[in-house]
């Protein structure tokens, strides 16, 4: 299996502009997350979904962030508008149950000017 | 609502030498616990992890740790660290909910490995 896949890598956007993050889950795996690490503030989880559905999305900073998942094999985080603050690493993780491991994707960097 | 600590930002061994790395939770239930290691620019890849059972787990890379309920502690170690050792650790306490597992994060340890 080819892992999580997330694109773009990196992307340097600049303040205002939307943003869109993608990830394809491992198939198969039915819980899909979206977390974002910071130096400030660690490795936070942003939201995560079961079955394509949004469970929880406590962790979603504000209105500007939002996700979704159209079907099992992919994923989106959209930030409209960024800000410079969003700077971050962004990982998806997907897992095969709700007590499986997670498994993580590369990461998309993020660097908002 | 759970919490993990990891008291050690920085720790630098030689190599060869033993390492361990501690973590620290809190959780009122019996909590789920991991530990992850990222190397520069790369994703998290699971070493090892404890759900029951056993307290002390084996996972890759000839890592293991010990679930020790009284101290509320999941330490990582290893006899002999390698160079491609260095990377940064996380530890993570899940809580199990009725749909999914919600992972809490340490900050992570860096770990450096001199010759």
């Amino acid at each position: 299996d080819a892992g999580v896949i997330q694109s773009p890598r990196h992307e340097v956007t600049e303040m205002g502009q939307e943003v869109t993050l993608r990830c394809k889950p491992i198939s198969g795996h039915d819980y899909l997350f979206w977390y974002r690490q910071t130096m400030m503030r660690g490795l936070e989880l942003l939201i995560y979904f079961n079955n394509n559905v949004p469970i929880d999305d406590s962790g979603m900073p504000e209105d500007r962030f939002s996700a979704k998942m159209p079907n099992a094999s992919f994923s989106t985080l959209k930030i409209q508008p960024s800000e410079p603050r969003d700077s971050a690493v962004y990982f998806c993780a997907s897992s095969p149950g709700g007590q499986e491991t997670q498994y993580f994707g590369p990461g998309t960097r993020l660097l908002v000017l | 609502a759970q919490s993990v600590t990891q008291p050690d930002i920085h720790i630098t061994v030689s190599e060869g030498a033993s390492l361990e790395l501690r973590c620290n939770y809190s959780y009122g239930a019996t909590p789920y616990l991991f530990w992850y290691v990222q190397s520069p620019g790369q994703g998290l890849q699971l070493l090892l992890k404890y759900f029951s059972g056993d307290t002390l787990v084996q996972g890759i890379k000839g890592f293991e740790a010990e679930f020790k309920r009284s101290q509320s502690s999941f330490n990582l170690r290893k006899p002999s660290v390698h160079w491609s050792d260095a990377a940064e650790y996380f530890c993570a306490v899940g809580r199990l909910l009725e749909y999914g597992n919600k992972l809490v994060f340490g900050a992570g340890t860096i770990l450096r490995v001199k010759s």
